[in-house]
């Protein structure tokens, strides 16, 4: 059964980059024909795309964010990565890793999700 | 970007009943739609893809319909568990955005 766990630093500075990984356990990211998203959540609002990667590493981001992140894959160790440079505390959110569809039409049609990890930007 | 529309953003039911959630897209999304449930604490569940087709495991109490610019989600009976939130989620236009949520409270 696959399986998602996002990891990373709990609390990040203003202005500073914030950086998570999620680790694939399950399956496999390089042999498999997926694609992978970051999805996040303020404390009590809505949910948020973040981006999304391919196995094969294009990417696709939201444009409300897009200067600002990079999602990367490293197949080797079965994970991809999320970075947000110069966040602020409106960024303060439940950040959560997915794996979309196998189309490019479904890059963001998340089936399975990690537990998510909770991220604080404060001083 | 996108906005979709969902309605209403809460309601209360009882064990039993038939609950509806409409969720309106601003432009047509033929029937790039998917439903999610998140309870409290949790990462969100997919339900729904391609606006009907129900999820592996998923209770068939549970079903969605629509295309273009409207779709809905049904509980046919509301069980004590379907007490959560529920998102829809459109990936036809980019970027993907999602619902505002609505959540379903006991009566």
């Amino acid at each position: 059964q696959l399986q998602l766990q996002e990891s990373g630093p709990g609390l990040v500075k203003p202005s500073e980059p914030l950086s998570l990984t999620c680790t694939v356990s399950g399956g496999s990211i390089g042999s498999s024909s997926f694609y992978w998203g970051w999805i996040r959540q303020p404390p009590g609002k809505g949910l948020e795309w973040i981006g999304s990667i391919y196995y094969s590493g294009s990417t696709f981001y939201n444009p409300s964010l897009k200067s600002r992140v990079t999602i990367s894959v490293d197949s080797s160790k079965n994970e991809f990565s999320l970075k947000v440079t110069s966040v602020t505390a409106a960024e303060t959110a439940m950040y959560y890793c997915a794996r979309g569809g196998i189309l490019t039409g479904d890059y963001a049609l998340f089936d399975d999700w990690g537990q998510g990890i909770l991220v604080t930007v404060s001083s | 970007d996108m906005q979709l529309t969902q309605s209403p953003s809460s309601l209360s039911a009882s064990v039993g009943d038939r609950v509806t959630i409409t969720c309106r897209a601003s432009q047509g999304i033929r029937n790039d739609l998917g439903w999610y449930q998140q309870k409290p604490g949790k990462a969100p569940k997919r339900l729904i893809f391609a606006a009907s087709r129900l999820d592996s495991g998923v209770p068939s109490r549970f079903s969605g319909s629509g295309s273009g610019t409207e779709f809905t989600l049904t509980i046919s009976s509301l069980q004590p568990e379907d007490f959560a939130t529920y998102y829809c989620l459109q990936h036809n236009s980019y970027p993907p955005t999602f619902g505002q949520g609505t959540k379903v409270e006991i009566k």
